[in-house]
Order: C-alpha cells, then sequence, then structure tokens
C-alpha cells in the first residue's frame, strides 16, 4: 500500500531533550516536506526536500533540523525542544512536478 | 505572498442536504489546488487535485471547480451524510511568476457537522 508514515505517533517530552520524528513513504517520490498544524496558525511548512541531499528551509524552520540521506526518508530532529514546539507534526511526499500532495498520519508532540 | 481563506469556518447541516464550500486566494499564478479532508486528530485525506488548467473534477459525491482568474473554488458536496463531518482544507501550490513558487499554501479549513 502506498503510503507515508511517521514515528512516533504520539510524543511527550521535556524542553531540551533532543528527539527525531521519522518519516518514511514509499512511492519513490522525490519531494518530501514537514508542516506543522497549530489552531488558529494553519498548516505551515517547516523544511522541505527537492531530492537526495537537497534541503530547503519552509516558513517556520527555526529551532527544526532535517536531513535526506536517501530518497524514501525524511527525519524531522529537534536538538533542544521549547514548549512552543507542541504541536501536531505532519509529514508529506509527492513526485515533483504538478502532482498532489499524500500526507502522513501525524505525530502529536508535547513538549512540557 | 499567497494567501489562501475558506469560507465559511464552520458550517451544519442536516443529513441528506447539498452544501458548498468556499476557497478563495489571493495570486492567480498557480501550478494546481487541493481539497483534503481531515477528521479529528488525524492526517491529512487528499480528495480532488484540479490542475491550473483545469475547471473541475469530481470524485464520487464531491464536485470541485476551479476559477483560477478570479482566485476562487468551490467544493460542492451531494447528498451529505454524518460521515461527510470533517474539516475540509483547500491548499494552493504556486505557480511561476507567482509569489509563492512551488509552495503549497493552505486554507484555515472550514469544519463540517452533518448531524442525522
Amino acid at each position: 500500500e502506498a503510503q507515508v508514515t511517521q514515528n512516533p505517533r504520539y510524543l511527550i517530552t521535556v524542553t531540551g531533550k533532543k528527539l527525531t520524528v521519522t518519516c518514511s513513504q514509499n512511492m519513490n517520490h522525490e519531494y518530501m516536506s514537514w508542516y506543522r498544524q497549530d489552531p488558529g496558525l494553519g498548516l505551515r511548512q517547516i523544511y522541505y526536500s527537492m531530492n537526495v541531499e537537497v534541503t530547503d528551509k519552509g516558513d517556520v524552520p527555526e529551532g527544526y533540523k532535517v536531513s535526506r540521506k536517501e530518497k524514501r526518508n525524511f527525519p524531522l530532529i529537534l536538538e533542544s525542544p521549547s514548549p512552543n514546539q507542541t504541536s501536531l507534526y505532519f509529514c508529506a511526499s509527492r513526485l515533483t512536478g504538478t502532482y498532489e500532495q499524500y500526507f502522513g498520519p501525524g505525530t502529536r508532540l508535547t513538549v512540557t | 505572498k499567497q494567501e489562501v481563506t475558506q469560507i465559511p469556518a464552520a458550517l451544519s447541516v442536516p443529513e441528506g442536504e447539498n452544501l458548498v464550500l468556499n476557497c478563495s486566494f489571493t495570486d492567480s499564478a498557480i501550478y494546481n489546488l487541493q481539497w483534503f479532508r481531515q477528521d479529528p486528530g488525524k492526517g491529512l485525506t487528499s480528495l480532488l487535485l484540479i490542475q491550473s488548467s483545469q475547471r473541475e473534477q469530481t470524485s464520487g459525491r464531491l464536485n470541485a471547480s476551479l476559477d483560477k482568474s478570479s482566485g476562487r473554488s468551490t467544493l460542492y458536496i451531494a447528498a451529505s451524510q454524518p460521515g461527510d463531518s470533517a474539516t475540509y482544507l483547500c491548499a494552493v501550490r504556486g505557480g511561476a511568476g507567482g509569489t509563492s513558487y512551488g509552495k503549497l499554501t493552505f486554507g484555515q479549513g472550514t469544519i463540517l457537522t452533518v448531524h442525522p
């Protein structure tokens, strides 16, 4: 089944403790991205990647890192999480071009 | 910068009613427009994708239209059912020559409740 998977789905952590949210897709998509969704602010793009070893900042990249060493994986790294990073995170992927975007199921992160 | 607005913010209708959700965008230079459905606390499910050269797309009881020049799209849901209750999101992908080239910009969504 074609899909985007994320792990973990739920995470509660403390300020400053490094964490990684994994994202993987099995559709051979070149383009992958991370979004966060917050009440009243909608979905905002954090980082995106056009292909392996090619990443760029989205609208709200501060406090996040990404890497794209393999085509199928695009992990999101929070080196020192803070409470304002409490949010619902989505990974997405698509083929390069005017193709539809596929989203993962989301990761609900709480930073205390 | 592209801005996407969805009206109404919330809608409650009785089962069986036909309804229309609206989406407007400020920059008409787009590649495509996509409608998503999101259930509470869940991911986004793609419903329909309309390319900039198309006027409408249909899938089952759903019909989406696009008027690129006026910056508007509508999602028509026929014979609504309680299972249609969800948040519906509109997103536009910026096209060449626009203010948000390649970027997917989302609206805030319309929360739809269909009651039996």
